[in-house]
């Protein structure tokens, strides 16, 4: 799989929105871009994918850059419920029967209240 | 509809002991997975199935086995319990191949092993 850059942290105030970018400068056509998040001690949920164009659905809004070597997770209002880890990935047809979600660290985001 | 459903919630070893980590999904999904997170890290596959009968080894697979007779369970298998296995285990399952399917999560299962 293509890898993926996101920085380690971030920080939002409740009631704002949360840009969270994701780099992945050697995503190749076929690679969709998933989003998911973990909450404090439960699993991983998905939270939104794209391919080429941006993307809205009730949790969130992805923005795929035009080259497609970045995207970004927008939260339109965080609330406190949003603090998790959240992980931006690439899905391509050449993983091993698609079993092969790479999670790296991911992005640790806090939400002040 | 309960989705991916994990057991136990905790589990305290003993070195070289040996434990089922169960595993259930009720969305009939072909493909079932297991990862291990530790601290401060991301997700690691240890093995996962593409249907009833078809296991394979994921990133990390020593010291785990798995085996897959129906659709719904894929245990994980700790054949004897080392502190290195020490770590949170989820249990994930999605409807097929497609790279534009969703993963489904179990809630974990915190594992030490002392």
């Amino acid at each position: 799989d293509a890898k993926t850059t996101q920085p380690n942290s971030m920080e939002s105030n409740e009631e704002e929105p949360v840009h969270l970018p994701c780099n992945h400068s050697t995503i190749s056509g076929t690679d969709y871009i998933h989003w998911y998040r973990q909450l404090p001690s439960q699993g991983p949920e998905y939270v939104i994918h794209g391919l080429t164009s941006n993307v809205n659905n009730r949790m969130a809004s992805l923005a795929i850059a035009e080259d497609r070597k970045s995207s970004t997770l927008i939260l339109h209002r965080a609330t406190l419920r949003d603090a998790a880890v959240y992980y931006c990935i690439l899905r391509g047809p050449g993983d091993n029967y698609g079993q092969n979600f790479v999670f790296g660290p991911g992005t640790r985001l806090s939400v002040l209240p | 509809n309960a989705g991916v459903t994990q057991t136990p919630k905790f589990q305290v070893l003993k070195t070289g002991q040996s434990m089922t980590l169960q595993c259930a999904q009720d969305m009939n999904h072909e493909y079932m997975s297991w990862y291990r997170q530790d601290p401060g890290m991301g997700l690691r596959l240890i093995h996962y199935s593409v249907g009833a009968g078809i296991t394979d080894q994921g990133e990390v697979p020593n010291g785990y086995n798995v085996s897959r007779s129906t659709t719904e369970d894929f245990p994980l298998r700790l054949l004897s319990a080392a502190p290195s296995q020490t770590s949170v285990y989820f249990c994930a399952s999605r409807y097929g191949p497609s790279t534009n399917e969703k993963l489904f999560f179990g809630s974990g299962t915190q594992l030490s092993v002392l």
